[in-house]
């Protein structure tokens, strides 16, 4: 099976920060990483499929790059709707599994 | 807009069957673009993939719970459903139905990709 780990588990950040979450495979997943964003109470929401393509509608400070094993999400200037909880996804059709990494949770400081 | 909604018992006693049931509207089913899946979070912790199925019924699933989970399709009803057998207090959890989108991998298969829509979730307890 493939993991995913999420680093940090917990990010403190402030207003108009940049930040940078990474999400590790135990294996190559080719670019096949999507990452979610979660609200508490709320359903994920998809912002970055294929590693570093933009969903519709997601703002434009959202990105993601990587490919093979190591990936990141980046928010390029903290916006208070920002402080959340993040996933990422592999789906290497592979595998046959859809795994999630084990998030993380993006605190204001 | 497409809108999934998911619907059944929020209570169950141990080593009952857990039965769930994701209504779609706003879209069809039946598209060959989308596969269909449940995901669960238990409280306080991280999310879980359950299985996934496409509208002619291929299914795939976790394995970690393959040998007690069933999921099913009714294209008639644009609806999809997920049973889970023998719960246990560790089945507690945010269960979600979702749209997971289909792409073309390497080989040119058609296989599920992200979730794209998700439901609100519903909340199933385990408990005697």
């Amino acid at each position: 099976d493939i993991q995913m780990t999420q680093s940090p588990s917990t990010l403190s950040a402030s207003l108009g920060d940049r930040v940078t979450i990474t999400c590790r495979a135990s294996q190559s997943i080719s670019s096949w990483l999507a990452w979610y964003q979660q609200k508490p109470g709320k359903a994920p929401e998809l912002l970055i499929y294929k590693a570093s393509s933009l969903e519709s509608g997601v703002p434009s400070r959202f990105s993601g790059s990587g490919s093979g094993t190591e990936f990141t999400l980046t928010i390029s200037s903290l916006q208070p709707d920002d402080f959340a909880t993040y996933y990422c996804q592999q789906y290497n059709s592979y595998s046959s599994m859809y795994t999630f990494g084990q998030g993380t949770k993006l605190e204001i400081k | 807009q497409l809108q999934l909604q998911e619907s059944g018992p929020g209570l169950l006693k141990p080593s009952e069957t857990l039965s769930l049931t994701c209504s779609v509207s706003g879209g069809s089913i039946s598209s060959s673009n989308y596969y269909w899946g449940w995901i669960r979070q238990p409280p306080g912790k991280g999310l879980e993939w359950i299985g996934t199925i496409y509208y002619s019924g291929s299914s795939y699933y976790n394995p970690s719970l393959k040998s007690r989970v069933i999921i099913s399709v009714e294209t008639s009803k644009n609806q999809f459903s997920l049973k889970l057998s023998s719960v246990t207090a560790a089945d507690t959890a945010v269960y979600y139905c979702a749209r997971h989108r289909g792409y073309y991998d390497s080989s040119g298969y058609y296989s599920p990709g992200n979730f794209d829509f998700w439901g609100q979730g519903t909340l199933v307890t385990v408990s005697s």
